[in-house]
């Protein structure tokens, strides 16, 4: 059980495109999802927090114009990326919550971002 | 402030035990995680500890002691396939995760 599918698994675009990726709780409700970066060798950043139905809340120093966060359905949330640059370049996981807020993470399988 | 320490890399033999600490300070506690992180992939969930004490779950188990603010993940039997970062995380008061900066764990033959 709690199953994080998280696509696509990897992306190449050009600089100033937009990259929209996508998270879905397969087996449970994820009333929180979170939004996290990575680069190499570093631990992992929590971009932003979003709860169903409301706005995601951004911690300080990420762009809530840049990355645009939707969390529309309790299973479903997006994170997409506009105006790549390439130091954008990351890789991006998504991770859940369902249950009660202490409840353990389950993360995607994560999206590997290439801006060219 | 909140931080959380663990050593940055391990070394250990196949077969091995090995324990990997850490330990923290939060704005409240609502729990400890342990986290496994493959190069390349995402984190996939381990244990979590909000009380006291050692929780065992197979070759893994997680020790938790609040008042010193310490935990560590003891791996028995090790498999070259356990070789990954492992991550802890503390949930402070607000529930949010405060994650360390993670233990790259080598396993040799």
């Amino acid at each position: 059980g709690a199953v994080v599918s998280q696509h696509p698994s990897w992306v190449i675009c050009k600089s100033g495109t937009s990259v929209k990726i996508e998270c879905r709780s397969l087996d449970f409700q994820a009333t929180t999802m979170f939004w996290y970066r990575q680069f190499p060798k570093q631990s992992l950043m929590l971009m932003a927090t979003s709860n169903e139905g409301s706005k995601a809340t951004y911690e300080q120093g990420v762009e809530k114009d840049k990355f645009l966060i939707n969390h529309a359905s309790l299973t479903l949330s997006t994170l997409t990326v506009t105006s790549a640059h390439p130091e954008d370049s990351s890789f991006y996981i998504c991770s859940a919550r369902g249950g009660t807020e202490s409840s353990p993470l389950h993360f995607g399988n994560g999206t590997r971002l290439t801006v060219t | 402030g909140q931080n959380i320490d663990q050593p940055t890399e391990m070394t250990a033999t196949e077969g091995a035990i090995v324990q990997i600490n850490c330990t923290y300070q939060t704005s409240g506690f609502n729990g400890l995680f342990w986290y496994q992180q493959h190069a390349g992939e995402a984190p996939t969930f381990l244990s979590y500890n909000v009380l006291d004490g050692l929780e065992e779950k197979g070759r893994f188990s997680s020790f938790l002691s609040r008042s010193k603010g310490y935990s560590y993940l003891l791996l028995k039997e090790l498999q070259m396939k356990d070789s990954a970062s492992y991550l802890c995380a503390t949930m402070d008061s607000n529930y949010q995760l405060i994650w360390g900066a993670g233990t790259k764990l080598i396993i040799k033959p």
